[in-house]
């Protein structure tokens, strides 16, 4: 079965540095997909990044980039010049046409301080 | 376009009633799933819908079904509710194109209260 894992419950970063979201998954399929949604305190989660794990290249969206090590498996997340607004909780998911479904780790709460 | 839409937001009940959640997708897309979110369990996957049909099902006591509408719209229920139900109910909707790959977009969630 397929498993997510972030080891860090919670981390802070002071705004305009860079912090960086560790991912792990495991599992025994070459075609997957993985995703990084962040949940700010109002609760409606929304897609950060989206990477294909038959693309090598990471993907980036503005501030929000990866590093997608596929023979690893893992998956972590760079966000850099923090905001305030980037105070959230971040999850990591893997998804599959096997699977059907999101599979989240526990997600990593991210406190941006002034 | 409109996003996600789940209604109630906020449900409080006790144990052994039922409950209904509801889940309009954003127009166009065609699968809906359901995620429950707890402190303890993180999120888990209940079920997804497609056309209609259930597609995928996730490991909950048959207590939790659901379904859909030809409109995409879908609801959840809940019966002989128990304390442990307590949670956030995340509705997710996506194209249905490309089931566990396709980008899933969540609505704000209906938080239950089960006392």
């Amino acid at each position: 079965a397929q498993t997510v894992t972030q080891s860090q419950p919670e981390m802070s970063v002071q705004e305009a540095e860079t912090v960086t979201l560790s991912c792990t998954y495991d599992t025994s399929e070459n075609n997957y997909y993985l995703f990084w949604y962040k949940q700010p305190p109002s609760r409606q989660m929304i897609l950060v990044i989206r990477q294909e794990a038959y693309k090598q290249q990471n993907a980036t969206e503005n501030r929000f980039s990866v590093n997608f090590q596929k023979a690893a498996k893992s998956f972590s997340l760079k966000i850099s010049d923090s905001q305030l607004g980037d105070t959230a909780m971040y999850f990591c998911a893997y998804g599959s046409g096997n699977t059907g479904k999101l599979i989240f780790g526990q997600g990593t709460t991210l406190q941006v301080k002034p | 376009k409109a996003g996600v839409t789940q209604t109630p937001r906020y449900l409080i009940k006790t144990r052994g009633q039922q409950v209904t959640l509801s889940c309009s997708p954003i127009s166009g897309h065609r699968s809906v799933s359901w995620y429950q979110q707890t402190p303890g369990q993180g999120l888990q996957f209940l079920f997804e819908y497609f056309s209609e049909t259930q597609r995928n099902k996730g490991n909950f006591p048959g207590r939790f079904s659901g379904r859909q509408f030809s409109n995409s719209r879908s609801e959840m229920n809940v019966s002989t509710l128990e304390l442990g139900d307590s949670a956030l109910y995340l509705c997710a909707s996506s194209s249905g194109l490309a089931s566990g790959t396709d980008t899933q977009y969540f609505g704000p969630g209906t938080r239950l209260t089960v006392l």
